[in-house]
């Protein structure tokens, strides 16, 4: 899979909890991507890096935060998990030097009770 | 605010057939088509990709058919498989950061 790896798989978290998804890759790729996937609205892009401490926003970024201290590994957090946000959490990469094709992990499912 | 609509949600066909799906997009700073499958409990994988410079693009049995006066594209898939049985989700990117706004996805059966 592209070198990505995320973690945890599936996560079964309680309403108002902080909830961290991780994303590592071994590929060294300057961009990563967090979408999540929801029934009739295919991925949409919540957050994404395009490098070392540096983020930006993406279409659905209300209620999540990212951070990345390493090359390798971009996290996404949930600062208090909302039931809004039962989801699958897809990363992606995408290599520096114009190239167009992103790749995928193989997804987090996350649920809110 | 969809930026790009796909249609159908979802799709029969029988074995040998042609399926279809079809997407049309509204930013004119799109500027990369990339249709992806995705089988289940997995990631969205690429397809097949084409540039607006080009109206169609032919990889093996799948087909991208392209109009930018009309801001629409589709996908063929030739001689459907029951291994074609996926979602395909049609996309779009633009910008420096290159992200994708995607579609919301066309689930294929493919019967034997």
């Amino acid at each position: 899979d592209a070198g990505i790896t995320q973690s945890p798989r599936h996560k079964v978290t309680e309403t108002g909890t902080p909830v961290t998804l991780r994303c590592h890759q071994t590929e060294n790729h300057r961009y990563m991507y967090w979408y999540r996937q929801d029934p009739g609205h295919g991925l949409r892009l919540i957050h994404y890096s395009y490098g070392v401490k540096d983020t930006d926003k993406g279409e659905v970024s209300d209620g999540y935060s990212v951070s990345r201290s390493k090359t390798e590994d971009f996290l996404l957090t949930l600062e208090s998990a909302t039931s809004s946000q039962t989801s699958v959490y897809f990363c992606a990469i995408r290599q520096t030097g114009g190239g167009t094709e992103a790749f995928f992990g193989q997804g987090t499912r996350l649920t809110v009770v | 605010q969809q930026q790009v609509k796909q249609s159908p949600q979802s799709l029969i066909v029988q074995k040998g057939g042609i399926s279809i799906i079809n997407c049309a997009y509204e930013n004119t700073a799109f500027d990369y088509f990339p249709w992806y499958q995705q089988f289940p409990g997995k990631g969205p994988a690429l397809l097949i990709a084409i540039r607006p410079d080009v109206s169609e693009k032919k990889e093996g049995r799948f087909t991208i058919s392209f109009n930018k006066s009309a801001k629409q594209f589709s996908l063929h898939i030739m001689d459907s498989q029951p291994g074609d049985s996926a979602t395909y989700f049609c996309a779009a990117t633009s910008g420096s950061a290159r992200q994708l706004t995607f579609g919301s996805g066309t689930q294929l059966t493919v019967l034997p």
